[in-house]
C-alpha cells in the first residue's frame, strides 16, 4: 500500500521561474492538505482541498500561489514567479474522506524548493 | 498567537534518560495527534488520542490527553539515539476535524 508520494524531492528554480510541485495521496484518501516548513520551525498550514474543490485556503499567499486535485491526476501546488523567500520544504499530506473521523493526516517525503 | 504551545522547545539528553514533553492549549480538542519528523523527511504519525484522561502506550513512549482535553504529554522511557527527532502535536477542533492545528514541536536529541 503505497504511502504518499511526492514530486519531486529537489526543485531548484531561479528567481522568476515557476514551480510546480505534485503530490499523489494514499489510495482511498480523497483530502489533500499542503504544508510549508523553513529550517528549525514547525508546520505552516497552506490549502486543503478535496477533488475538484478547494475547501480552505486561509494559509496561501494571496498572489503567486495557487492548488489544485482534479479529479484524475495528483493535486498540484504552483508556484508562480518564484523568489527567494518562497525557499522551503513543501509538504503534502492526505487523509480520508469519511466525515467525523479524528482528521488523521498522513505526510509525503516533502519538496525542497531551492530559489537561487 | 500560538493556539498550541509545545515545550520545551529543545532538549539535549544521554541515551537510557528519560523525559517527557508537553503541548499546551487554552482550547478544548476532540483529539490530537502525535507526530515524528527527522531531518530531510515528513513527519509520520505516532498516535492519535480521543477521550480526556486517555493514556496510550507505544513501546517506550507513553501519551496522555488531558481530562479536560486541552493538553497533552509524551513521555519517553530510557531514550535512545534512535528516538532523536522533532516531535509534532497537532489538535482537531470539535466540528472542523479536516484542518489541524499544529504546533511549533520539541527538537529532541539523544546523545550516545
Amino acid at each position: 500500500n503505497a504511502g504518499v508520494m511526492q514530486n519531486p524531492r529537489h526543485l531548484v528554480r531561479r528567481r522568476g521561474q515557476e514551480a510546480r510541485l505534485r503530490c499523489s495521496p494514499m489510495k482511498g484518501h480523497s483530502h489533500v492538505y499542503w504544508y510549508r516548513q523553513l529550517p528549525e520551525e514547525g508546520l505552516k498550514f497552506m490549502v486543503y482541498l478535496q477533488k475538484e474543490n478547494i475547501i480552505d485556503e486561509s494559509g496561501m499567499p494571496k498572489e503567486r500561489f495557487s492548488a489544485e486535485f482534479p479529479k484524475e491526476g495528483p493535486s498540484i501546488l504552483r508556484i508562480q514567479q518564484v523568489v527567494r523567500g518562497d525557499s522551503a520544504a513543501y509538504f503534502c499530506a492526505s487523509s480520508l474522506s469519511r466525515a467525523g473521523g479524528p482528521g488523521e493526516q498522513y505526510f509525503g517525503p516533502g519538496t525542497r524548493l531551492t530559489v537561487t | 498567537t500560538q493556539l498550541l504551545e509545545q515545550s520545551p522547545q529543545f532538549l539535549s539528553i544521554q541515551e537510557g534518560e528519560n523525559l517527557t514533553v508537553y503541548c499546551n492549549s487554552s482550547s478544548v480538542f476532540s483529539s490530537l495527534q502525535w507526530y515524528r519528523q527527522e531531518p530531510g523527511e515528513g513527519p509520520v504519525l505516532l498516535v492519535t488520542v480521543v477521550t480526556g484522561g486517555e493514556v496510550k502506550k507505544l513501546k517506550r513512549l507513553t501519551f496522555q490527553f488531558g481530562d479536560a482535553r486541552k493538553d497533552s504529554s509524551l513521555h519517553i522511557t530510557a531514550a535512545q539515539p534512535g528516538d532523536t527527532g522533532l516531535y509534532l502535536c497537532a489538535g482537531a477542533r470539535a466540528g472542523n476535524n479536516r484542518k489541524l492545528i499544529w504546533g511549533l514541536g520539541t527538537s529532541l536529541a539523544v546523545n550516545p
